[in-house]
């Protein structure tokens, strides 16, 4: 079956970077693209970009603070965020092209 | 960022049929597929309808949805108190280099 896993949450301080990793499995990796979407406390969910055959492309809102790749021989997707301050707590999510299969979850908090 | 629009709450007794509905743009709603998905509390989102009425395998029938000009709506019918969460509408903007969008989401209540 289809699972995306996540790595777990993390605790950063103001101006660090974090970086969220997202291993697929179930599915011919290659076939789809992944999008990364997070979701702040009490928010909406937010679009930050995606990867589509190796391509990436980012939300205007997030260009120039995020960087999503992929390591197709490990079946992965990367999302890191740089810059962090404390808006950017919230949780981020992977999700399959289609929308069918989201990953977990991963709470990412800034705080000092 | 372009955004959806929803009511903030919903609300119905079990068995009662209700309606949540999306407002978007022409770079939006007006052209492109809509997708609808549920979230209940502590979990990721699930998708729940796609290409405007589309049910993956596993939704049941009494959810449904319908789409007019630049505007979306989702029906459930037979509320079940299992359906109380926050469901949102979603869609893409633009082109190939366009964005995904979201609505802000509606709290579905079952009173």
């Amino acid at each position: 079956q289809v699972q995306l896993v996540q790595s777990g949450a993390e605790v950063k301080k103001p101006g660090a970077s974090v970086k969220v990793s997202c291993k697929a499995s179930g599915y011919t990796f290659s076939n789809y693209a992944m999008h990364w979407v997070r979701q702040a406390p009490g928010q909406r969910l937010e679009w930050m970009g995606w990867i589509n055959a190796g391509i990436a492309r980012y939300s205007q809102k997030f260009q120039g603070r995020v960087t999503i790749t992929r390591d197709t021989s490990a079946s992965t997707v990367y999302m890191e965020l740089s810059s962090l301050r404390s808006e950017d707590t919230a949780v981020y999510y992977c999700v399959r092209s289609g929308g069918d299969y989201w990953g977990q979850g991963t709470l990412v908090t800034v705080s000092s | 960022q372009s955004v959806l629009t929803q009511p903030p709450s919903a609300s119905g007794t079990p068995g009662q049929r209700v309606t949540i509905s999306c407002s978007g743009s022409s770079s939006n709603i007006g052209s492109n597929p809509v997708d609808w998905y549920q979230q209940l509390p502590g979990t990721a989102p699930k998708l729940l309808i796609y290409s405007h009425n589309q049910r993956p395998s596993g939704v049941p029938d009494r959810f449904s949805a319908s789409k007019s000009g630049t505007s979306a709506s989702l029906a459930i019918s037979g509320l079940q108190s299992e359906d109380e969460g926050d469901y949102y509408c979603a869609a893409w903007d633009g082109g190939l280099n366009g964005l995904w969008v979201f609505g802000g989401g509606t709290k579905l209540t079952v009173l």
